[in-house]
């Protein structure tokens, strides 16, 4: 039963232009989300994060959006660069723990062209 | 800098060894995990421990256990090896409380069992 969907294997893009990464969730009481990103020979990094209470998250050029009706959340890159080449993980947990139990998507391969 | 340390990046064991993967962090984390990564399913959560000597089943510990004796060590075991156990094998620490989905990984162990 996979709570936490990332439904596209893989994405391709070209340098300068958007990254949309999507990914959906079934659990209701999931009320925190992540991104991590995670290159190859190495453990995934934190990459940015949204509560519930909000609906959009902003670092530099990663935006998170959150969809709580839909139970979907997307990671927006812009511009994408090559060095974003790498395999994104949507991550979510729910608020009752404090212990940083994340449930995992499968991950999103993004390829950036020059 | 912070560090998430796993004692082998490859291993290869035989079918029914018993086999020990290490991990260390030097941040003076609370709470330490085990995940495994297989192509497909993305990171799924075997075992964690929010405390010395404590310790939580995650998604999948049939097959594993774990240990945690000192703050900065979490120990992951298979009794018994078995090929289905062939995965990349992360291990990550966070804090307690809030911000403890922000988790830190090491680079991982590849785990063959033949």
């Amino acid at each position: 039963d996979q709570q936490v969907k990332q439904n596209s294997p893989s994405l391709s893009v070209q340098e300068g232009r958007i990254s949309i990464l999507n990914c959906d969730y079934t659990n209701s009481m999931f009320d925190y989300f992540l991104w991590y990103k995670k290159y190859p020979a190495e453990g995934p990094t934190f990459l940015i994060s949204i509560s519930s209470i909000k609906d959009k998250n902003e670092d530099g050029r990663f935006t998170v959006f959150l969809n709580k009706s839909a139970k979907h959340l997307s990671l927006h890159i812009v511009p994408s660069q090559p060095g974003d080449s790498a395999v994104y993980f949507c991550a979510a947990s729910p608020q009752s723990t404090s212990y940083g139990k994340l449930t995992f998507g499968q991950g999103t391969i993004l390829t950036v062209h020059p | 800098d912070v560090k998430v340390t796993q004692s082998s990046r490859y291993l290869v064991k035989r079918t029914g060894e018993k086999v020990f993967l290490e991990c260390v962090q030097d941040m003076d984390h609370e709470n330490m995990f085990w995940y495994r990564q297989d192509p497909g399913l993305g990171l799924r959560l075997i075992y964690f421990s929010y405390d010395v000597k404590m310790k939580e089943k995650g998604d999948i510990p049939e097959g594993y256990s774990v240990s945690r004796e000192k703050k900065e060590r979490f120990s992951l075991i298979l009794e018994s090896a078995s090929t289905n156990q062939t995965s990349m094998y992360l291990c990550a620490s966070s804090n307690s409380g809030q911000g403890s989905e922000k988790l830190f990984f090491g680079s991982g162990t590849q785990l063959s069992v033949l």
